[in-house]
């Protein structure tokens, strides 16, 4: 099975600008997250999918946006970039059953400089 | 925010040698799982312990946890140079929604 495929790799915008970033899961998967990785934020949680449904949300303000497709995979937007949104978005997807608090598979992630 | 911590934040040790890594948390949790994260890249889970066990294995990896002291710690044995990478807890809040709390990270370099 493929991994989880995140696109594109890295991304370079200017502030105000907005972003568009991908994500596919492993297939069969149904749940989707989203997580913000930074030096001095560390890992924070955007948001979670599961079956075309936000289940989950992280404490970021409301120009952080996600979806998820009827084939799981998911977009996350991210509107009027500021410079501290620089960083590595990290996409994970998890088993078919969605099942709470299950083992995450990862993508490669997306390194997003705002410039 | 309920992140865990995790201590030391950094080893350096020989290769052979043992590394164990700590990680402690909060709140009650329903389980706990660590990662492994090569530079940029992205999280490989390693090891998943459920609130009502104590100590798990792995291969290479030994996780315990103790929930009276909200704590766990990650053995890694006979360390490779392969192992070089940084290690993060993550808690499953109990009664919580399905989101993964990560710990700070510990980063680990292991010397050939």
């Amino acid at each position: 099975k493929a991994g989880v495929t995140q696109t594109p790799r890295y991304l370079i915008k200017t502030r105000g600008q907005q972003v568009t970033l991908s994500c596919s899961p492993i297939s069969g998967h149904r749940s989707v997250s989203w997580y913000q990785q930074t030096p001095g934020q560390g890992l924070q949680f955007l948001f979670e999918y599961f079956s075309e449904t936000q289940r989950n949300k992280g404490n970021f303000p409301g120009r952080f946006s996600g979806r998820q497709f009827s084939n799981s995979r998911s977009e996350m937007n991210v509107s009027t970039l500021e410079l501290g949104d620089s960083a590595l978005y990290l996409c994970a997807s998890s088993s078919q059953t969605g099942a709470r608090g299950e083992k995450l598979f990862f993508g490669s992630g997306t390194q997003l400089s705002v410039l | 925010s309920q992140q865990g911590e995790e201590d030391p934040q950094a080893l350096s040790i020989q290769e052979g040698e043992n590394a164990t890594m700590n990680c402690s948390y909060k709140t009650s949790i329903n389980n706990l799982q660590w990662y492994r994260q090569n530079s940029g890249r992205g999280l490989v889970h390693l090891i998943l312990i459920r609130s009502n066990e104590r100590e798990k294995h792995s291969g290479r990896l030994r996780v315990t946890l103790d929930t009276s002291k909200k704590s766990s710690s990650l053995l890694i044995t006979a360390s490779r140079a392969a192992d070089t990478a940084s290690y993060f807890c993550a808690t499953d809040l109990r009664g919580a929604t399905n989101k993964l709390i990560f710990g700070t990270g510990t980063l680990l370099a292991v010397q050939p």
